[in-house]
């Protein structure tokens, strides 16, 4: 299996436009996870989707930020308007099953420079 | 709130000895589940031990074990036999309700 895949690995992007980030978790694993990981606050949990229902999202810093998972082999993190301070590296990660005591699989991780 | 915290932002150990990293948490749930992940420079996370909160025996995976005291609210990893591999930032998380919390990290230094 290739593992939880990232895209892009590396953006940079101008404040006020769009960014959508991308996310295929492994194949089988019902539960994705959103990360978003900043020297200043850590690895923030932004939010959480169950068989393809989000379950949690309060981790969504504002309105900005929306998420998506429309089939269990997709997901997107979008951000719109962006701004400099939603630089940060963007993880996702799966898990087999809802029973989170199961190991979380990481991504690479996108890292997202807004100027 | 949930929280979980790691007091100690860096730690150095030398080759071969043993190190080890401070977590405690605060939670009004009883059933919950502690983690210890590894981010190496390559960014990537990876799990390196994980500990049932109703279970009483400590969890060891090979070099890696951890002290858990419910009461007192606290999970320390240790590393016994330090390798130069182990250099990385050593995450602790808990998990409960649908909650995943993580600390800020303690980067762990191996001298050779």
């Amino acid at each position: 299996d290739a593992g939880v895949i990232q895209s892009p690995r590396h953006e940079v992007t101008e404040m006020g436009q769009e960014v959508t980030l991308r996310c295929k978790p492994i194949s089988g694993h019902n539960s994705l996870f959103w990360y978003r990981q900043t020297m200043m606050r850590g690895l923030e949990l932004l939010i959480y989707f169950n068989n393809n229902v989000p379950i949690d999202d309060s981790g969504m810093p504002e309105d900005r930020f929306s998420a998506k998972m429309p089939n269990a082999s997709f997901s997107t993190l979008k951000i719109q308007p962006s701004e400099p301070r939603d630089s940060a590296v963007y993880f996702c990660a799966s898990i087999w099953g809802s029973d989170s005591y199961n190991e979380q699989f990481f991504g690479p991780g996108t890292r997202l420079t807004v100027l | 709130a949930q929280t979980v915290t790691q007091s100690q932002p860096e730690m150095s150990v030398q080759e071969a000895e043993t190190v080890t990293l401070s977590c405690t948490y605060d939670t009004s749930e009883s059933d919950y589940y502690l983690f210890w992940y590894k981010q190496p420079p390559s960014r990537q996370m990876i799990l390196v031990i994980r500990q049932e909160a109703y279970k009483q025996q400590n969890a060891t995976e090979n070099r890696f074990s951890v002290n858990f005291q419910k009461a007192a609210k606290s999970f320390s990893l240790k590393i016994s036999d330090s390798q130069l591999g182990d250099a990385a930032m050593y995450f602790c998380a808990w998990w409960g309700t649908y909650k995943y919390i993580f600390g800020t990290g303690t980067r762990l230094k191996v001298l050779a």
